[in-house]
């Protein structure tokens, strides 16, 4: 199981917002983060706990690994206003936490 | 690399739908093809997965006896197949491509999706 906090958080364009994530097992490096707007497929953010997808600014930033995660982002844009998974990929099903809803304060 | 998906459909309860997800822009047999589902205003929720080259298929529990994932290697096109529909299924459905079928699953993330397809399930 993969558990998200908080479920929701607001912040203001400009600031920094941390998201975790914690899995019930570990689950080594074997996790990935993903960021989904409105009507949209999720978009890849980070993979390997820490590495940016492509494309992926560098205000993006994945750390831990066991059972701990967390999504830093940085200086935050307009564009970042959106909802964030985390997903385990270690063990057969491939969970996902319930998500993070980042909204602008 | 692109994922493109059948389009919305509406099925009343009891009855099957199934789901293609036509690929593109890379080797077709040589990477996973994976399928999550997102209810209303939920999160995502994974369903299974095919390995392309021999068809080998493997469900969450919850979805066992009830989905079935096919492909077509000549077409490289994943079907996803669901019976006995109820309202509870009613959701977007997306296919996501996986990681290689020859190495470990430390790829085994979701670089590409398709751009998923809605099921509505109601009498």
């Amino acid at each position: 199981v993969m558990t998200q906090t908080p479920a929701s958080l607001s912040v203001s364009p400009g600031e920094s917002a941390t998201l975790s994530c914690r899995a019930s097992e570990a689950v080594s490096s074997n996790l990935a983060w993903y960021q989904q707007k409105p009507g949209q497929s999720p978009r890849l953010l980070i993979y390997g706990a820490s590495s940016r997808a492509t494309g992926i600014p560098d205000r993006f930033r994945g750390s831990g690994s066991g059972t701990e995660f967390t999504l830093t982002i940085t200086s935050l844009q307009s564009e970042d206003f959106a909802v964030y998974f985390c997903q385990q990929y270690i063990n057969w099903p491939y969970t996902f936490g319930q998500g993070t809803k980042l909204e602008i304060k | 690399v692109q994922l493109v998906q059948s389009g919305a459909e509406v099925k009343r309860p009891g009855a099957s739908v199934k789901v293609s997800c036509k690929a593109s822009g890379y080797d077709f047999i040589s990477l996973y093809m994976h399928w999550v589902r997102q209810a209303p205003g939920r999160g995502l929720e994974w369903m299974g997965l095919i390995n392309p080259n021999g068809g080998m298929t493997t469900y969450a529990r919850k979805f066992q006896g009830r989905v079935t994932l096919t492909r077509d290697t000549s077409t490289s096109t994943v079907y996803m197949e669901v019976r006995s529909l109820r309202s509870e299924d009613t959701a977007t459905y997306f296919c996501a491509r996986g990681g290689s079928i020859y190495g470990d699953n430390s790829d085994e993330y979701y670089q590409f999706w398709g751009q998923g397809t809605l099921l509505t399930v109601s009498s």
